[in-house]
């Protein structure tokens, strides 16, 4: 069974740093895109970004609202997926989903979300 | 980058109702929109991808139509399961990106 599970989600400073993962199973990760997408509370769903996978030369992708500010990584041997947040604005308040993309069609399976709010 | 922009943002229906969301981009997409559902406290669900094609499980009163910039997600007969949030995703160029949704509401 395909899982994700996200998790370090928590209440952070304006201007404070925070690391997610997620841990992947049921599927061979290196064989996959992992994507971040969050979801302010009430609020649309927003792309945050994807990395490279193993073989594949491409450069890391993040929305504008992210870049310069949020790096995402993984490591295929632990089948996880980082996103370090850094210099964090009240804005980036949402729960953070990983999904795994199908061929670059669409978003096939999700994570239940790590919750990250940003407040003094 | 290539906006996204859905039509009604709120839907009053009944059960039984024919429903039909819009979903139009800023710039040609060809066929690359993936439509979701998602009901409250819950990860979205994909119903749609490639504009058209049915995703597995998905019940056939769901469709979807339309390439380069409009689209549309239908519902043929409302039933009880379905008030929920709809979203359009665009995944041909980077950034991706979601139409602001569509909150589906019983009448």
């Amino acid at each position: 069974e395909v899982q994700l599970v996200e998790s370090g989600g928590d209440l952070v400073r304006p201007g404070g740093s925070l690391r997610l993962s997620c841990r992947a199973s049921g599927f061979t990760f290196s064989d996959h895109y992992i994507d971040w997408v969050r979801q302010a509370p009430g609020k649309g769903l927003e792309w945050v970004g994807r990395t490279r996978k193993a073989g594949k030369s491409y450069i890391t992708q993040y929305a504008a609202s992210v870049a310069g500010r949020f790096t995402i990584s993984r490591d295929d041997s632990r089948s996880s997926l980082y996103l370090q947040m850094n210099s964090l604005k009240t804005e980036d308040t949402a729960l953070y989903y990983c999904v795994r993309v199908f061929s670059n069609y669409y978003f096939d399976y999700w994570g239940r979300g790590t919750l990250v709010t940003v407040s003094s | 980058d290539i906006q996204l922009t859905q039509s009604p943002s709120f839907l009053s229906a009944s059960v039984g109702d024919r429903v039909t969301i819009t979903c139009r981009a800023s710039q040609d997409i060809s066929s690359v929109l993936a439509w979701y559902q998602q009901k409250p406290g819950k990860a979205p669900n994909v119903l749609i991808y490639g504009s058209s094609t049915l995703q597995s499980g998905v019940p056939s009163r769901f469709s979807g139509s339309g390439s380069g910039t409009e689209f549309t997600l239908t519902i043929s007969s409302l039933q009880p399961e379905d008030f929920a949030a709809y979203y359009c995703q665009q995944l041909k160029s980077f950034p991706l990106t979601f139409g602001q949704g569509t909150r589906l509401e019983m009448k």
